[in-house]
């Protein structure tokens, strides 16, 4: 079965520094990855997503995200955070051809100090 | 546009008290649609998914179930609510799947306290 492990469960930063979160999967196959944000008191939303092509995925509010297949990784950086970055980020990832259900990591609190 | 919505927001509930959770998406037609829950320090849990009316798979044993009695309307219930029952659940939903991969969107979610 498909699993994702967000190593980082909780993590501070002063406002500018960089933000590197951590996400491996593990599936045989070719995955889609996904990068979610849940700011506090909002929805969950797409943050980046990579299906194909170039292996480095811009997103939303200047984040990013490297799949490196050999790893099994899709790690989420931003190089200067700031204070509205304080939220919970989730990766998931879903097989290639499969039903599009989602398989979510447990997700990464990260707490941005002006 | 699309838009989805689930209620109640909040739910205070005794153990043991049966639950319905609704949800509706607007604005498509055959979507793929999911109920998550989300417990404290475990992430994104998929409870129920399904690609039609009438069809759904569920994705963990446990003690909720889930209908679709229309092709926009999910609905999770229980008939006897467990302490553990208690999280954060989201309704969402998906285009039907072209090529795979189709972002998912997400209902507001539910609250469900058990006491």
């Amino acid at each position: 079965a498909q699993s994702v492990s967000q190593h980082n469960h909780h993590v501070i930063l002063s406002e500018a520094a960089s933000l590197e979160l951590g996400c491996n999967y593990s599936y045989g196959g070719t995955v889609n990855l996904f990068w979610y944000v849940q700011y506090p008191g909002q929805h969950l939303q797409l943050l980046l997503k990579y299906f194909s092509g170039d292996p480095l995925v811009k997103g939303i509010k200047g984040f990013e995200a490297e799949f490196i297949k050999s790893k099994f990784s899709f790690n989420l950086r931003k190089p200067s955070v700031q204070w509205s970055d304080t939220a919970e980020y989730f990766c998931a990832v879903t097989p290639h051809g499969g039903t599009d259900k989602l398989i979510f990591g447990t997700g990464t609190r990260l707490q941005v100090f002006p | 546009s699309q838009t989805i919505h689930q209620w109640p927001a909040t739910l205070v509930q005794p153990v043991g008290s049966p639950l319905s959770l609704e949800c509706t998406v607007e604005g498509t037609s055959n979507p793929n649609l999911y109920w998550y829950r989300q417990a404290a320090g475990r992430g994104l849990q998929l409870l129920f998914y399904s690609v039609g009316i009438g069809q759904i798979s569920s994705e963990v044993p446990q003690n909720l179930s889930a209908s679709r009695p229309q092709d926009r309307q999910f609905i999770l219930s229980s008939k006897k609510l467990l302490l553990s029952d208690s999280g954060f659940y989201l309704c969402a939903w998906s285009p039907l799947m072209i090529p795979s991969g189709n972002t998912i969107y997400f209902g507001e979610g539910s609250w469900l306290t058990v006491v």
